[in-house]
């Protein structure tokens, strides 16, 4: 099956900073989303972003699909974008493999 | 915006016991999976269901676990005697025609169970 690797693994950043996550994955996919874990423990769906680029207000996320990488933007973080983010991946019916994920940390 | 709904929220349980957790998947989905993930660790894969038959599942489905699809909106995981181990936050998902489909998979808010 797809293997899905996410890096960093932490990061910790100031209010106001901007981050970019990025997401590893071992074959092509027609599916991959990007998922914010809030500290509910709730999977908040970000981005359905099989190939391409999209853009919802301060986020923002580019697959390369030949290249097998997708990238997550943040752009002037706030407390409130804390918490784990997930990539994750899947093609045809296969089930959908989660990343390990990126711990965020915003420091008021 | 459509939502998966799950129930209950949290739920705690002795060992030993039988669980149900319940979901409500979107109505035109045709597709159904539970998601596990233990406290700290990645999000797991248990079970995909299509056409009222279990299509993939994984080792960590074993014969204590079942799903069910009882009428035409509830989807259910069943664990007949709980362990500690698992103790973890369980999330039903659906997607309308598998994967690919332009829409992904719209996971539940999870159902947080503890085994004591």
């Amino acid at each position: 099956g797809i293997q899905v690797e996410q890096s960093p693994p932490d990061l910790i950043l100031q209010e106001g900073a901007n981050s970019t996550l990025r997401c590893n994955f071992s074959d092509s996919v027609n599916n991959l989303q990007w998922f914010h874990q809030n500290p509910w423990g709730q999977l908040i769906n970000l981005f359905y972003i099989p190939s391409g680029t999209k853009q919802n207000g301060r986020l923002s996320a580019t697959t390369v699909a030949t290249e097998r990488y997708s990238l997550l933007y943040i752009s002037s973080s706030q407390t409130t974008d804390s918490g784990v983010y997930f990539c994750a991946a899947s093609f045809g019916n296969e089930k959908l493999t989660f990343g390990t994920g990126t711990r965020l940390t915003i420091i008021p | 915006e459509p939502e998966v709904t799950q129930t209950p929220s949290h739920q705690v349980t002795q060992m030993g016991q039988e669980v149900i957790l319940r979901c409500v998947p979107i109505s035109n989905h045709l597709y159904f999976y539970w998601y596990r993930q233990i406290l700290g660790q990645k999000v797991e894969f248990l079970v995909s269901f299509y056409n009222n038959e279990i299509s993939e599942k994984s080792e960590i489905f074993d014969d204590q676990f079942s799903v069910e699809r009882p009428d035409g909106s509830n989807f259910t995981l069943k664990i007949r005697s709980t362990k500690l181990e698992d103790s973890a936050m369980y999330f039903c998902a659906s997607s309308q025609w598998g994967t690919g489909d332009g829409y992904g998979y719209t996971f539940g808010s999870g159902t947080r169970l503890t085994v004591v």
